[in-house]
């Protein structure tokens, strides 16, 4: 049966906060990285990307950071809002796309 | 259109049964994938298709059989299916090689 990672790490915020969701990545070769959202009965949607020649991306409201030393990935969302309440993911691209094990973002209102 | 549809939305299989999922795209892409998706998992690479060539599958057992009749098209065939197959089936389309990749909303697939 399904006894490990069952649970997903939640991520609670206030809304109007900040919320920083961090992943990390397992392959060195991966030139691409993107973030996903997943909201409940639907397929992920597409946030934000970098290219592993860049450490730091802005969109609107995100942020995504990039430490190819420690291979460590980041999405900053400002003033987080009731509707970015969702599962998201981490994925790189190597020569296809991997996705990480998901955190879930909760906002309290 | 921006967006990658899929039918059905639900599907319920006896382990007898033969089905197929299908997916579209017009956005003019010329990859399409294939990812399976169990509860409170990540997606995971089943198929890609690229200019309508199969070029990654991913060890998936022979039940699963994917087509791709066209560039806005991908069918996916199942027979003989395992309940442990049950998952939510997404298909994807996007530009060929690292870019951001298009889901559509998925088909639930219960196999009892």
């Amino acid at each position: 049966g399904e006894s490990v990672g069952l649970h997903l790490p939640t991520l609670s915020v206030q809304e109007g906060d900040n919320s920083i969701i961090n992943c990390a990545y397992s392959n060195s070769a991966s030139d691409y990285f993107i973030w996903y959202k997943q909201e409940s009965g639907k397929g992920p949607q597409f946030i934000i990307d970098i290219r592993s020649n860049m450490d730091k991306r802005q969109g609107q409201r995100v942020t995504v950071l990039l430490n190819k030393t420690v291979k460590h990935l980041s999405l900053q969302i400002a003033a987080t809002q009731p509707g970015d309440s969702a599962v998201y993911f981490c994925a790189e691209y190597g020569n296809k796309l991997v996705f990480g094990a998901g955190t879930i973002l909760r906002v309290k209102s | 259109d921006t967006e990658v549809t899929q039918t059905p939305k639900h599907l319920v299989m006896g382990m007898t049964n033969k089905k197929s999922l299908k997916c579209e795209q017009h956005m003019g892409h010329r990859a399409m994938y294939w990812y399976k998706q169990k509860a409170k998992k990540p997606p995971e690479l089943m198929f890609v298709y690229s200019y309508e060539k199969l070029s990654i599958n991913e060890s998936v057992p022979s039940r699963f059989s994917p087509e791709c009749p066209n560039s806005s098209l991908l069918n996916l065939h199942l027979h003989a299916l395992q309940p442990e197959d049950s998952a939510l089936y997404l298909c994807a389309s996007g530009l060929a090689g690292p870019s951001e990749q298009f889901f559509g909303p998925g088909t639930r697939l219960t196999v009892l």
